[in-house]
């Protein structure tokens, strides 16, 4: 099975502030690597696809990056709506598998 | 519009079986290339994958739940139900089940999830 490893596990930012998430796959997924975004007592919902692709309606603010093993979620710009948690998901192979999360908090 | 929407046991004994059913609109689960996935959350944790089929039938397990895992779909009804059997308090999550399809090989969109809690 792929194992996907996110850093950080959460952090402290304000709003303004350019945020950056990485996820480290355990083998080479190429870029089959998703991310999404969990608020408080929601289901997640899809933010970028394989790995660059901005799905429609997510603010131009984020964006993804990388390739193989190595892979970045950046928000440019965090704004009061974003702080939520971020998890990234490898769709190359099943079983799929998730990050452990990054939780994005109020500085 | 393409819904998915969870339904099944809020409360399930240890040991009991949990049957859990994602009901769909706006797509069928027999139209070629479409995918239902359920991925569980527990209490504060990560989000972990548990299943899948696919239109044509095709199974998929997680690796370490597969002997407790069953999927199937009844296509009259346009479900796809799970259910995991010897329930252990370990288990209490939100249960989801979301879309995806052979040329979109992500989640999207997802149900609201269901909570189940495993407690004697």
């Amino acid at each position: 099975d792929i194992q996907m490893t996110q850093s950080p596990s959460s952090l402290s930012a304000s709003v303004g502030d350019r945020v950056t998430i990485t996820c480290r796959a355990s083998q080479s997924i190429v870029s089959y690597l998703n991310w999404y975004q969990q608020k408080p007592g929601k289901a997640p919902k899809l933010l970028i696809y394989t790995a660059s692709s901005l799905q429609s309606g997510v603010p131009s603010r984020f964006s993804g990056s990388g390739s193989g093993t190595d892979f970045t979620l950046t928000i440019s710009s965090l704004q009061p709506e974003d702080f939520a948690t971020y998890y990234c998901q490898q769709s190359y192979t099943v079983p799929d598998s998730f990050g452990q999360g990054t939780k994005v908090e109020i500085k | 519009q393409v819904t998915l929407k969870e339904s099944g046991p809020a409360l399930v004994k240890p040991t009991q079986t949990l049957t859990l059913t994602c009901t769909l609109s706006g797509f069928s689960v027999t139209t070629s290339g479409m995918r239902v996935s359920w991925i569980r959350q527990p209490p504060g944790k990560a989000l972990e994958w548990l299943a899948r089929i696919d239109w044509d039938g095709d199974k998929f397990y997680s690796t370490s739940l597969k002997t407790r895992l069953t999927i199937s779909k009844d296509t009259s009804k346009n479900q796809v139900v799970l259910t995991m059997t010897n329930m252990d308090p370990v288990d209490t999550a939100t249960y989801y089940c979301a879309r995806a399809t052979t040329r979109a090989n992500w989640f999207d969109p997802w149900g609201q999830g269901t909570l189940v809690t495993v407690s004697s």
